[in-house]
């Protein structure tokens, strides 16, 4: 049964710096990964979808890293803001049926 | 842009009553998926439905029922609600099952 683990909880940063969010996976036969940020009280909104033949995804301050042989990824968030405050939640999975989600990251960035 | 809308933000039902979690999507999405999100417990798939009348269990079916009646709208019934299914519930659809989700804003829902 595949896990989705994400190191840390929490986290906290000040403005302006560059930060690594980190999701684990047990098994490494997947179709794809992905990342997504919820705001408190709200739904999830997607960010980057990474397909298991690539190795990454960029969009604008985001990228986001697979490596499927070790079970891990990585969201890099560059030059970070106060409004990129949020959960962020990798998952993981074949069809989307199978999509198994880990419990997220919350991160806050301070003024 | 893709929307999805849950009908209710909150809701508060007693122990018992049948509940109705209706949900709609605008894009001609085939697949429909209902989530429950509950803290340290992450997101867990309950049903979802790959065409209109087309249904398929996911992680945790018990205490629960679907309807897709019609291809933009997914029902989540909750039979007889208990105080366990009190948690966040989260609507979600797909233009196909190898491509992202498009949630709505949730359900919160309470059950005394």
């Amino acid at each position: 049964k595949q896990e989705v683990t994400q190191i840390p909880a929490a986290l906290s940063v000040p403005e302006g710096e560059n930060l690594v969010l980190n999701c684990s996976f047990t098994d490494s036969a997947i179709y794809n990964l992905q990342w997504f940020r919820q705001d408190p009280g709200k739904g999830l909104t997607s960010l980057l979808l990474i397909q298991s033949s690539q190795r990454e995804q960029t969009s604008g301050r985001l990228n986001a890293s697979l490596d499927k042989s070790s079970g891990r990824s990585t969201l890099y968030i560059a030059a970070s803001q106060p409004g990129d405050s949020a959960t962020y939640l990798c998952a993981v999975g074949g069809t989307a049926s199978k999509l198994t989600f880990g419990t997220g990251t919350r991160l806050q960035v301070t003024l | 842009d893709v929307k999805v809308t849950q009908s209710s933000r909150y809701l508060v039902k007693r122990t018992g009553e049948k509940v109705f979690l209706e949900c709609v999507q605008d894009m001609d999405h085939e697949n429909m998926f209902w989530y429950r999100q509950d803290p340290g417990l992450g997101l867990r798939l309950i049903y979802f439905s790959y065409d209109v009348k087309m249904k398929e269990k996911g992680d945790i079916p018990e205490g629960y029922s679907v309807s897709r009646e019609k291809k933009e709208r997914f029902s989540l019934i909750l039979e007889s609600a208990s105080t366990n299914q009190t948690s966040m519930y989260l609507c979600a659809s797909s233009l196909s099952l190898l491509v992202t989700l498009h949630f709505g804003n949730g359900t919160r829902l309470t059950v005394t």
